[in-house]
């Protein structure tokens, strides 16, 4: 069976701060793909990154970086300086060989001025 | 390009009533859609897979006479929630994949958000 789990339930930070969100994952899939997602308040799951289970190299997007580690099944998500508009849900995703996406519970992220 | 529109995008009706929510892909062919559901403060749960043609495959615990889905083309499934009560209150979203899915993330409605008064 496929699990995501995310600890963290809820995050407050100051502006400029960094903050990481953490996943880790289950899965006996040999090939799968990692998704975290966005939620404001309106809704709306904004998509912000896919990693497929053969690449374990570091992706960094702006404020935006992402640390995959088969080892220790995480695939953990870092705001640097984050700001206030950063305030969302966050979610991680897994889909394997079911076809499925697994959703984990998400993370209120809010950041204060 | 991949958007995916749902209508409406709220709907408040009266306990006993059924609503229809719709789900297009706007700018290309969906061979499958996947309806999930959003309590307040919980994850997306997966409610349903529907594929275009065939009969939707729902999740255990999903009430198939109750959830009615209709995937009757490429670019548009309906969720019909029929005799709506109060419990039904929830934010519905629907996702949508190009025929080449696999692994390719889902492109998401915006949602629909439905109260059972």
């Amino acid at each position: 069976a496929q699990k995501v789990t995310q600890v963290q339930t809820e995050i407050s930070v100051v502006e400029k701060e960094d903050v990481t969100l953490d996943c880790v994952y289950e899965t006996r899939d040999t090939t799968y793909y990692l998704f975290w997602y966005k939620q404001p308040p309106s809704g709306e799951l904004v998509f912000l990154i896919r990693r497929n289970s053969f690449d374990e190299q570091n992706e960094i997007s702006g404020r935006y970086s992402w640390n995959f580690q088969k080892s220790t099944s995480s695939f953990n998500f870092t705001i640097t300086a984050s700001q206030v508009v950063d305030s969302a849900v966050y979610f991680c995703a897994l889909h394997g060989g079911s076809e499925k996406l697994v959703f984990g519970k998400g993370m209120k992220l809010t950041v204060n001025p | 390009g991949a958007v995916v529109s749902q209508h409406p995008s709220w709907v408040i009706c009266k306990s006993g009533t059924s609503v229809k929510i719709e789900c297009r892909s706007l700018d290309f062919q969906a061979t499958t859609m996947f309806w999930y559901r959003q309590f307040p403060k919980q994850s997306l749960m997966l409610m349903a897979t529907s594929n275009e043609g065939s009969k939707a495959t729902y999740e255990q615990g999903v009430e198939k006479d109750k959830f009615l889905i209709n995937h009757a083309s490429l670019t548009l499934s309906t969720l019909t929630v029929t005799s709506a009560h109060p419990e039904d209150s929830s934010f519905y979203i629907c996702s949508a994949s190009p025929p080449q899915y696999w692994g390719d993330e889902q492109f998401f409605g915006p949602g629909t958000r439905l109260t059972v008064l």
